[in-house]
């Protein structure tokens, strides 16, 4: 069954920076666009970003633009959100969802997500 | 960036009874070159990911049982149980793909009455 593990997650101040991963098994990776959706505790769902099987095209949330960046390495079957720069409004659980094969910006699975707080 | 509007925000419902919740968005999401709605439908349980149930507006996600459907074209969507059934209770999301930022909306919760 196809399996997406999110980790990195956890406590950071305010302008810290945090590496996020995702692995995905169970599925031919570099087949599928890959996006990052985060949610604030109690509150709804926010895509933050999403990049195409070879990383040749990539979109973001404009509140997380020249902050974040998303990246893959299909070798290791994996997919990254890199965070700079984090505000107290970042804070949120990531999840990491695999596009649908045959129009990746149909979000078909996705991870547990990792809690990502960013506080002093 | 397109502001998707779901009502209502709560609903109780019977079981056996129908659910209906609407999400509106705010410019058309209708590819008029290949008549597809840009829109998708997920459910979130408590503690876990959010789970794919419909998109293109209306073609239902590999195992899903039948009682989801969804309709609408251009700006206004709709979800429909047919016959609410307990593990249904959950938070339903609307999601629009037309253009980035392929945004939410806010969730309706669905309760049992």
């Amino acid at each position: 069954e196809v399996q997406l593990v999110e980790s990195g997650g956890g406590l950071v101040q305010p302008g810290g920076s945090l590496r996020l991963s995702c692995a995905g098994s169970e599925f031919t990776f570099d087949n599928h666009w890959m996006s990052w959706v985060r949610q604030a505790p109690g509150k709804g769902l926010e895509w933050v970003a999403n990049i195409e099987h070879d990383g040749s095209k990539i979109d973001y949330v404009d509140s997380v633009k020249g902050r974040f960046t998303i990246s893959r390495d299909n070798a290791k079957n994996s997919l990254y959100l890199q965070m700079n720069s984090l505000r107290a409004e970042d804070t949120a659980v990531y999840y990491c969802a695999r596009g649908e094969s045959s129009y990746g910006y149909i979000l078909d699975y996705w991870g547990r997500g990792t809690l990502v707080t960013v506080s002093s | 960036d397109i502001v998707m509007t779901q009502s209502p925000d709560s609903l109780a419902v019977s079981l056996g009874e129908r659910a209906t919740v609407h999400c509106k968005s705010s410019q058309s999401i209708l590819n008029r070159s290949n008549k597809k709605n840009y829109l998708t439908w997920y459910q979130q349980k408590p503690g876990q990911p959010p789970k794919l149930l419909i998109y293109w507006a209306s073609t239902r996600e590999s195992g899903v049982p039948d009682r989801f459907s969804g309709s609408g074209s251009g700006a206004d969507f709709t979800l429909t149980i047919s016959s609410l059934q307990a593990e249904d209770v959950a938070v339903y999301y609307c999601q629009q793909y037309y253009s980035t930022p392929h945004t939410f909306g806010q969730g309706t919760k669905l309760e049992i009455k």
